[in-house]
């Protein structure tokens, strides 16, 4: 079974600039997550699809940050304009099921974004 | 909200048995993860433990108290490849994963 696809693996660009992240989940997954990881930390949620509904983009930046899950499988994670402070690892991850308290999570290589 | 504590950094000899903690402060728990990440990958499914008790699978072993707030992993004859980030994670209700900052372990010879 082929794992969640990420592309491009890493990013540079300047502040103010656009990045677009992609994501390829494990087919059949319902649920697909995009997380933030800054160096020395855990990931942190950024926004929750289930099919191509959001649950949760309570964390989301949304005054810069937005994602789609068009059609329910492939996702994109855009930043317009990116800070100095979004430099970060950015994981996508997919579940089976409804995104449950044991719904088990499958995480992609991630995108490694640099801000200069 | 929720508080996720575990060490930041741990070292271990190849070999050992090493004990990773992670404690926890939330209400309405429902399951805790544990997941390995290696350095400059993605992390990777490790357990997850919903009851009180000890799940063991083959090196690794998680256990969990509700009533405490704790959790630990346990790896079993280190090996070098297991030097990584070990990940505490909980869910609440069906919020999604909340990630602890992770522990640094690293195996010595």
């Amino acid at each position: 079974e082929a794992g969640v696809a990420q592309s491009p693996r890493y990013k540079i660009i300047e502040k103010r600039q656009s990045v677009a992240f992609w994501c390829n989940p494990i087919s059949g997954h319902a649920t697909l997550y995009w997380y933030q990881q800054i160096l020395g930390q855990g990931p942190k949620l950024l926004i929750q699809f289930q099919n191509n509904g959001v649950v949760d983009d309570s964390q989301l930046p949304k005054d810069r940050f937005s994602a789609e899950r068009l059609k329910g499988v492939d996702s994109t994670l855009k930043i317009q304009p990116a800070k100095l402070e979004d430099s970060a690892v950015y994981l996508c991850a997919s579940s089976p099921l409804a995104g449950g308290p044991i719904d088990t999570q499958y995480f992609g290589p991630g995108t490694r974004l640099t801000v200069l | 909200g929720q508080n996720i504590d575990q060490p930041t950094e741990m070292t271990a000899t190849e070999g050992a048995i090493v004990q990773i903690n992670c404690t926890y402060q939330t209400s309405g728990f429902n399951g805790l993860f544990w997941y390995q990440q290696h350095a400059g990958e993605a992390p990777t499914f490790l357990s997850y433990n919903v009851l009180d008790g000890l799940e063991e699978k083959g090196r690794f072993s998680s256990f969990l108290s509700r009533s405490k707030g704790y959790s630990y992993l346990l790896l079993k004859e280190l090996q070098m490849k297991d030097s990584a980030s070990y990940l505490c994670a909980v869910t609440r209700g069906n919020t999604p994963l909340v990630f602890g900052k992770g522990t640094r372990l690293s195996v010595i010879a």
